[in-house]
C-alpha cells in the first residue's frame, strides 16, 4: 500500500509569507507526528495527534507554527510570517498503534526554504 | 537530548558486513532500542528494534549486550544503497511517544 506523503516536497518562501504543508498518513493510521530536520541534524518533535486530538504540541517553536488534522486523517502544518531561521525539512510520520505496533512510519518531507 | 551516542562517521567496504555501534548507558528498563535510517533526500526508515535479546529481521540483525548499555546494529552483506545516516534511539514504545534523535552515524559503502 501507500507509505506516509507529504505536499509539496519543496517550498520556497519570502520571509513573512504563511506556509501550510500538508501530509496524508497511512490509511488507517492513529498517530501522526510531526518533526523539523535542520541541515545536518536529526530531526526533531515538533507535535503529536492521536486521530484528531493534538495531544502534545511541546515541541513547536513559537505561536508562529500551528498544526491541525480535523478528520483525523490528513495534517497540515501551518507556519506563520516565516523566518530565515525556519528553513529546514519538515517531517510527518504516522503509526497504527495498537496491536499493529507502533513503528512510525515517515515521509519524503517538505523542504523549506525562507529567502 | 538523545540518550544514545554513536560514531559520527563509518565507512564499510561493499560486500562486507557494517557494524554500527551504539552507546546507551542510561537506558531504562522499559526502554526499547530502536534503529532507523536516513537515505539521502528521504525520510527515516525503520530497521529494527529490541528489548534485550537479539533479534534479526530481513534487513538487518540488533544485538543488546547483558547489561543493555550498547548495542550494535549488524547489515550482513553491505551494499553501495545501504549509505545513509543510521539512528540509535531509545524510547518506550507508548502510543505517541516520539522519537529522540541524534546527529547518528554516517555510513559510507565503498565500491
Amino acid at each position: 500500500g501507500a507509505g506516509v506523503s507529504q505536499s509539496p516536497r519543496y517550498k520556497v518562501a519570502k520571509r513573512g509569507q504563511d506556509v501550510a504543508l500538508r501530509c496524508d498518513p497511512i490509511s488507517g493510521h492513529v498517530s501522526l507526528f510531526w518533526y523539523q530536520q535542520a541541515l545536518g541534524q536529526g530531526p526533531e518533535f515538533l507535535t503529536y495527534f492521536q486521530n484528531e486530538a493534538q495531544l502534545d504540541k511541546s515541541g513547536l517553536p513559537s505561536d508562529r507554527f500551528f498544526a491541525e488534522r480535523p478528520e483525523g486523517s490528513v495534517s497540515t502544518l501551518k507556519i506563520q510570517r516565516t523566518q530565515q531561521e525556519d528553513s529546514a525539512v519538515y517531517l510527518c510520520a504516522s503509526s497504527l498503534d495498537g496491536a499493529g505496533g507502533n513503528e512510525q512510519f515517515f515521509g519524503p518531507g517538505t523542504r523549506l526554504t525562507v529567502l | 537530548d538523545a540518550k544514545t551516542t554513536q560514531p559520527p562517521s563509518m565507512d564499510c567496504a561493499e560486500g562486507r558486513a557494517a557494524n554500527l555501534p551504539c552507546n546507551h548507558s542510561t537506558i531504562s528498563g522499559n526502554e526499547y532500542v530502536y534503529w532507523y535510517r536516513q537515505i539521502h533526500s528521504q525520510g527515516p526508515q525503520y530497521i529494527i528494534h529490541g528489548l534485550k535479546n537479539n533479534e534479526t529481521n530481513e534487513m538487518a540483525s540488533l544485538i543488546i549486550t547483558e547489561d543493555r548499555k550498547s548495542s550494535t546494529l549488524i547489515l550482513p552483506h553491505a551494499t553501495l544503497r545501504d549509505t545513509a545516516v543510521y539512528y540509535c534511539i531509545v524510547r518506550v514504545p507508548y502510543y505517541g511517544q516520539n522519537f529522540v534523535f541524534g546527529p547518528g552515524t554516517r555510513l559510507s559503502v565503498l565500491p
